[in-house]
């Protein structure tokens, strides 16, 4: 069990577009889920923490504004790209845990592509 | 500013050898130590993960060597193959759940 999956796994759109990023958790219930951010040959870099039913948490640096996170329900958290730009290009990952358990599952991960 | 440290940065080892990754860290309010792997264009797969009250943890052919005294932990892979090729990352965490990440690892294995 705890398969995560993330849809799309790979977006090209024009410079201003809004992006949507869908993150699921399958086979579990996830109180919390996460966002990451992969620059190529790079670590994963955490944006924001998102907690069912609340406001999510970002990192210093990451505007809130630009990176809208949602997590409506226990299985489900979006992340959307506002006015996306090419620097939002990079590749975006999620990941989820169970109440009260330490391991975080991660989806494939969405490839970001702004022209 | 990373607050793991891990190295060496990439690896060649022959099928069969081991490979030996290690991390540091700084914060000791840092309670549980997972490694990830990760092939090109997909996500991280939890392999193994560690508390401070152990000091070695073994799954299959993964270990995990844990030093709570010199803040630091490693992953050995016993009997590298070729499908052990991917890079690799040590992570840590403290009651907040957020993850810390190393830089990485790409571990090559020569058939």
């Amino acid at each position: 069990g705890a398969v995560v999956s993330q849809h799309p796994s790979r977006v090209i759109c024009k410079s201003g577009t809004s992006v949507k990023i869908e993150c699921r958790s399958l086979d579990f219930q996830a109180t919390t889920m996460f966002w990451y951010r992969q620059f190529p040959k790079q670590s994963l870099m955490l944006m924001a923490t998102s907690n069912e039913g609340s406001k999510a948490t970002y990192e210093q640096g990451v505007e809130k504004d630009k990176f809208l996170i949602n997590h409506a329900s226990l299985t489900l958290s979006t992340l959307t790209v506002t006015s996306a730009h090419p620097e939002d290009s990079s590749f975006y990952i999620c990941s989820a845990k169970r109440q009260g358990a330490r391991p975080q599952h991660f989806g494939d991960g969405t490839r970001l592509s702004i022209l | 500013q990373q607050q793991v440290k891990q190295s060496p940065q990439s690896l060649i080892v022959q099928k069969g050898g081991i490979s030996i990754i290690n991390c540091a860290y700084e914060n000791t309010a840092f309670d549980y130590f997972p490694w990830y792997q990760q092939f090109p264009g997909k996500g991280p797969a939890l392999l193994i993960a560690i508390r401070p009250d152990v000091s070695e943890k073994k799954e299959g052919r993964f270990t995990i060597s844990f030093n709570k005294s010199a803040k630091q932990f490693s992953l050995h892979i016993m009997d590298s193959q070729p499908g052990d090729s991917a890079t690799y990352f040590c992570a840590a965490s403290s009651n907040d759940y957020k993850l810390s990440f190393g830089a990485g690892t790409t571990v090559t294995v020569r058939a």
